[in-house]
């Protein structure tokens, strides 16, 4: 039972465009989300996160959006670079709860054609 | 110097077998993880370890055994392999186990059960 979605396996885009990657959760309890972005033989590397108690963070490039009445979250990237292409991981969690149990996303592979 | 290192990167072994993944941390972190992300490419959490207890032990067969001779390194024994346990596995480490500190990944072990 999957309590994290990423229902798009890959995404292609062009440079400087923007990249809208998007998430779903099923778990009312989730109150703290996640973005993680792993390269080819390479760990996931955190990316940024956003608090329920607010409905959008910014950091950089990188911009998550949380829409907690659809369970929907989204990571815009403007402008997208092809540094950006990678497999992105949408993560979710109850804050209050241990770290172990954050709950991972499937990945949306996103390339970022020069 | 690597934050969060594990060996070997691939490990190729017959089923029976029983082999050895290490991990080491050089963050100060409290808390190590154990991941597993399978051919659908999930990310589940498998153990995790505070302070050298362990704190999360999700239903993995008992032929898995993590050891932390101290906070800083967690390995991960697994006896009798089988052809289900080929998969990624990733050691990651975090500030604490509450609230939220990012993960920090190692590069993750290639296990191939032939």
């Amino acid at each position: 039972d999957q309590q994290v979605k990423q229902n798009s396996p890959s995404l292609s885009v062009q440079e400087g465009r923007i990249s809208i990657l998007n998430c779903d959760y099923t778990n009312s309890m989730f109150d703290y989300f996640l973005w993680y972005k792993k390269y080819p033989a390479e760990g996931p590397t955190f990316l940024i996160s956003i608090s329920s108690i607010k409905d959008k963070n910014e950091d950089g490039r990188f911009t998550v959006f949380l829409n907690k009445s659809a369970k929907h979250l989204s990571l815009h990237i403007v402008p997208s670079q092809p540094g950006d292409s990678a497999v992105y991981f949408c993560a979710a969690m109850n804050y209050g709860g241990s770290q172990g149990n954050l709950i991972f996303g499937k990945g949306t592979k996103l390339s970022v054609k020069p | 110097d690597t934050a969060v290192s594990q060996t070997p990167k691939y490990l190729v072994t017959q089923m029976g077998n029983d082999k050895s993944i290490k991990c080491e941390q050089n963050l100060g972190h409290d808390t190590m993880y154990w991941y597993k992300q399978d051919s659908k490419k999930f990310l589940k959490i498998m153990f995790s370890y505070n302070n050298k207890e362990l704190i999360i032990n999700e239903t993995v067969p008992n032929r898995f055994s993590p050891k932390s001779p101290d906070k800083a390194h967690l390995n991960l024994h697994i006896n009798s392999l089988e052809l289900g346990d080929s998969a990624v596995y990733f050691c990651a480490s975090s500030q604490s186990d509450r609230g939220f500190s990012p993960l920090h990944f190692g590069n993750g072990t290639r296990l191939t059960v032939t």
